[in-house]
């Protein structure tokens, strides 16, 4: 496709719930990010790949938050047993690789609820 | 660690007056710098970034961005703005050695008629 997409768009989790979000990077993106948006906050850092190759993972606020991209291309970030404190909007970037990573092209979010 | 400050949380200007945007960034060696733009219900798009060189940056839709490292500050600019200029501006620094684009809190730009 033209951009990165998301889905959903939006999710409403009760607490307690597992969630899957969706990230389709650009065709060719060697590197993909994600990122968490809360409310009135920059973006922060949770995870980069390369390929396949989860290289950083420094960001992931706790074990119930994964993330795999296991054929290079799709992403899906897995917060399992969700607490209110996670929502947010959940960015997903890629961009190409070397000097290049750093352009990185954002999706619209997905923003999560959790009740 | 590196951290990114823009210290106004929003800014009103009217349609047709400058702007600048600041921003201070703190991290020891050279800092690569981005300003990204988000307008409602769209993802984040960047605007212009600074590598090295010359340490005024032009960017997409007429922005600019500054460079001063006895200032630690990139502030962006645009001589005009524009109604559709209105959205949310965002600082961001990385590091030659790692790929995390650390972010400021944002500034929402409101444009007056």
């Amino acid at each position: 496709g033209a951009g990165v997409s998301q889905s959903p768009r939006y999710k409403v989790a009760k607490r307690g719930q597992d969630v899957a979000l969706r990230c389709d990077p650009i065709s060719g993106h060697v590197s993909l990010f994600w990122y968490q948006q809360a409310l009135g906050q920059g973006p922060e850092f949770l995870t980069y790949f390369q390929n396949e190759a989860q290289l950083d993972k420094s960001g992931l606020p706790s074990d119930r938050f994964f993330a795999e991209r296991p054929e290079g291309s799709v992403s899906t970030l897995k917060i399992q047993r969700t607490q209110q404190e996670d929502s947010a909007v959940y960015l997903c970037a890629s961009s190409l690789q070397g000097a290049r990573t750093y352009e990185q092209y954002f999706g619209p979010g997905t923003r999560l609820t959790v009740t | 660690a590196q951290s990114v400050t823009q210290p106004d949380i929003h800014i009103t200007v009217s349609e047709g007056a400058s702007l600048e945007l600041r921003c201070n960034y703190s991290y020891g060696a050279t800092p690569y710098l981005f300003w990204y733009v988000q307008s409602p219900g769209q993802g984040l798009q960047l605007l212009l970034k600074y590598f090295s060189g010359d340490t005024l940056v032009q960017g997409i839709k007429g922005f600019e961005a500054e460079f001063k490292r006895s200032q630690s500050s990139f502030n962006l600019r645009k001589p005009s703005v524009h109604w559709s200029d209105a959205a949310e501006y965002f600082c961001a620094v990385a590091s030659d050695s790692n790929y995390q684009l650390i972010w400021g809190a944002g500034t929402k730009l409101i444009i007056k008629p």
